[in-house]
């Protein structure tokens, strides 16, 4: 069972470069999900996605982009990575979506993407 | 705008004996829920219990528990004979409806030492 699934698990860029998270889920979830982990600061909502085609802003979107490809797949781009972008990203999924409530309230995530930006 | 505050970041317990992690959210809607989760270090975010705001009765999951005190905003977290693979960040969370979609907020956690 791969549940989430992030590519890769880790990363060092260089100020500037670009690069592109992937996250794949294969539970048919409606809901994905980007965080960031920062010590001291728990995991602070970056993106959104209700649903395929639709994508929202979370607490801390700002030098971030996403695409939700299909309904398996949620990437996040760095396009101009900056020292400040230094963290712990996770992916994760849940059941519930845009217009469809869930009970299983339960969302699952990904194994991690440390990055460090030199 | 919702928010999830854990007050201690770090706390320690001697193994087998019990401990309390404390958790307060701030939410105007009535219908909610509420959870804890735990990240060892392998990373890995491990669901360990779940409450829903609109039922009285305080979840449980073996040697896990909550005390779920709607009105105070309070939900925290006990475990009971503590074991050594119980060292690890653990984060409260809170699930809000947003614009018809659904998204967790977090609080920033609490480290948990474990004592042989």
């Amino acid at each position: 069972n791969a549940g989430v699934t992030q590519t890769p698990k880790f990363q060092v860029l260089k100020t500037g470069q670009s690069m592109t998270l992937q996250c794949a889920q294969d539970m048919n979830h409606n809901s994905m999900y980007w965080y960031r982990q920062d010590p001291g600061m728990g995991l602070r909502l970056i993106y959104y996605s209700a649903s395929e085609g639709t994508t929202d802003k979370g607490e801390v979107p700002n030098g971030y982009n996403v695409s939700r490809l299909n309904k398996r797949e949620f990437s996040l781009r760095l396009e101009s990575a900056a020292p400040s972008q230094t963290s712990v990203y996770f992916c994760a999924s849940s059941e519930a979506g845009q217009g469809v409530p869930s009970q299983n309230t339960e969302a699952f995530f990904g194994q991690g993407t440390r990055l460090t930006v030199v | 705008a919702q928010t999830v505050t854990q007050s201690q970041p770090e706390m320690s317990v001697q193994e087998a004996e019990t401990v309390t992690l404390s958790c307060t959210y701030d939410t105007s809607e009535s219908d909610y829920y509420l959870f804890w989760y735990k990240q060892p270090p392998s990373r890995q975010m491990i669901l360990v219990i779940r409450q829903e705001a609109y039922k009285q009765q305080n979840a449980t999951e073996n040697r896990f528990s909550v005390n779920f005190q709607k009105a105070a905003k309070s939900f925290s977290l006990k475990i009971s004979d503590s074991q050594l693979g119980d060292a690890a960040m653990y984060f409260c969370a809170y699930r809000m409806l947003q614009g018809g979609s659904e998204k967790l907020v977090f609080g920033k956690g609490t480290k948990l030492t474990v004592n042989p």
